[in-house]
């Protein structure tokens, strides 16, 4: 089973609203990832989560928040939001990295983001 | 210089053809290489790792040059359902225990009746 799975499938929020996406795996995957998504543009890495610890923000605004509370689980926490920031937000999971290995990263559906 | 380059397309083949996309990457540690499809609004999906010896599945072709940093992917015998954006990928390590993908813009298909 490769199944990342993520809700909502879809958001609609206002700029002063606060709301969470979610993101859940069970493949055993200790690295799990957020990327954001512009139409017709390739996904950009947001953060990565290794053994639950964040190891990498790819100099992301505080506006989003995430958090990895074990390790199936991985949210994003929006507040204050630019109406720049609506996207497809895409969560993916895999293997840990080790030199020399090549393990994939799989991806969930998304959470496709409006903000009014 | 991008990372990773492709063509954009769109390549608009006829059913039954062979198409060929190509990718170039500037970073000689990237670790792994990969092609993902993805559909008008779904999630990017794993079609293939690409290994140095070249490796095919079905229909699908990929060869890797580490030397001149390139990668490709062919298709033969397109069908109507391999419209999609096809997406080069490579991995690099960025310490120990994480790593980053980087996405090339993605190559453009449409197969045609």
């Amino acid at each position: 089973d490769t199944e990342v799975t993520q809700t909502p499938k879809h958001l609609v929020m206002g700029m002063t609203n606060k709301k969470s996406l979610k993101c859940e795996q069970h493949m055993g995957h200790r690295a799990m990832y957020w990327y954001k998504q512009k139409a017709k543009k390739p996904p950009e890495l947001m953060f990565v989560y290794s053994y639950e610890k964040l190891s990498i923000n790819e100099s992301v605004p505080s506006r989003f928040s995430p958090e990895c509370p074990n390790s199936s689980l991985l949210n994003l926490h929006l507040h204050a939001l630019q109406p720049e920031d609506s996207a497809l937000y895409l969560c993916a999971s895999s293997h840990l990295a080790l030199a020399g290995g090549s393990y994939e990263q799989y991806f969930g559906p998304g959470t496709r983001l409006t903000v009014t | 210089r991008k990372e990773v380059e492709q063509d954009p397309g769109p390549f608009n083949v006829p059913e039954g053809a062979t198409v060929a996309f190509n990718c170039t990457y500037s970073n000689s540690a990237s670790q792994s290489f990969f092609w993902y499809r993805q559909d008008c609004r779904k999630e990017p999906k794993l079609l293939m790792s690409v290994y140095s010896s070249g490796n095919e599945d079905g229909r699908f072709t990929a060869q890797l040059n580490r030397a001149s940093q390139y990668i490709s992917l062919l298709i033969r015998d397109s069908k109507l359902s391999d419209s999609a954006t096809y997406l080069c990928v490579v991995r690099t390590l960025r310490s120990y225990n994480t790593d980053k993908l980087i996405f090339g813009t993605g190559t453009r298909l449409q197969v045609f009746p």
